[in-house]
């Protein structure tokens, strides 16, 4: 069964710093994986995603991932924090078995303090 | 373009009341989600459908009924609502192919 692992409930950074929030996966066959950020009181938003190709995956709002196989993790980072990267980050792989359905993390929430 | 909308955005029952939460999206997506969103727990899915006119059971079904009578509207049922039940359900879909799955804002519900 697919699964995906956050195993840090908060991170804190400070602002300017690097930030990584760290996501592990379990799949049978190719992984397809996601990140989403959600904001207070708002539904999840689109990062990023690897479906294949490039082990570094570039998305929106300067973030970045890095798929390593051989460690089955899939992690976000950001070379430079700000205040209002703080929110709830999620890890999601796709089961194509099971309607393409999304498999989440359990989130890690992001503060980052000025 | 409004994406995916769901509404209400918030509402509170009373044991053993029922309510239906509507998910409309106008991207002409094929495959449409429901999950819920609890504390320490990420999201989970409850139902989905891959196309009009079908269903099938997510991760945690039970109390829940689904329906997809037409491509842009799905629909979540609560025909006896109970305590367990108070979450925040979002509503998502996706086109066919590995795209990324679109979030509504989410509905809030409290049963008391």
């Amino acid at each position: 069964a697919q699964s995906v692992a956050q195993p840090e409930d908060q991170v804190n950074v400070a602002e300017g710093n690097p930030l990584t929030v760290k996501c592990t996966y379990s799949v049978s066959g190719n992984p397809y994986l996601f990140w989403y950020v959600q904001y207070p009181n708002r539904g999840l938003q689109f990062l990023l995603k690897y479906i294949t190709g490039d082990n570094l995956v570039k998305g929106s709002y300067g973030f970045e991932a890095e798929f390593n196989k051989s460690q089955t993790s899939f992690h976000l980072k950001k070379p430079s924090a700000l205040v209002s990267d703080s929110a709830l980050y999620f890890c999601a792989v796709r089961d194509p078995l099971l309607g393409d359905k999304l498999i989440f993390g359990t989130g890690t929430r992001l503060q980052v303090f000025p | 373009n409004a994406g995916v909308t769901q509404t209400p955005k918030f509402r509170v029952l009373k044991t053993g009341q029922s309510m239906t939460l509507l998910c409309a999206q106008d991207m002409n997506h094929e495959y449409m989600y429901w999950y819920r969103q609890d504390p320490g727990m990420g999201l989970r899915l409850i139902h989905y459908s891959v196309g009009e006119g079908t269903t099938a059971k997510g991760e945690v079904p039970d109390g829940y009924n689904v329906s997809r009578l037409k491509k842009q509207n799905f629909l979540l049922g609560l025909e006896s609502a109970a305590p367990s039940q108070t979450s925040v359900y979002f509503c998502a879909s996706i086109g066919e192919g590995l795209g990324e799955q679109y979030f509504g804002p989410g509905t809030r519900l409290t049963v008391t």
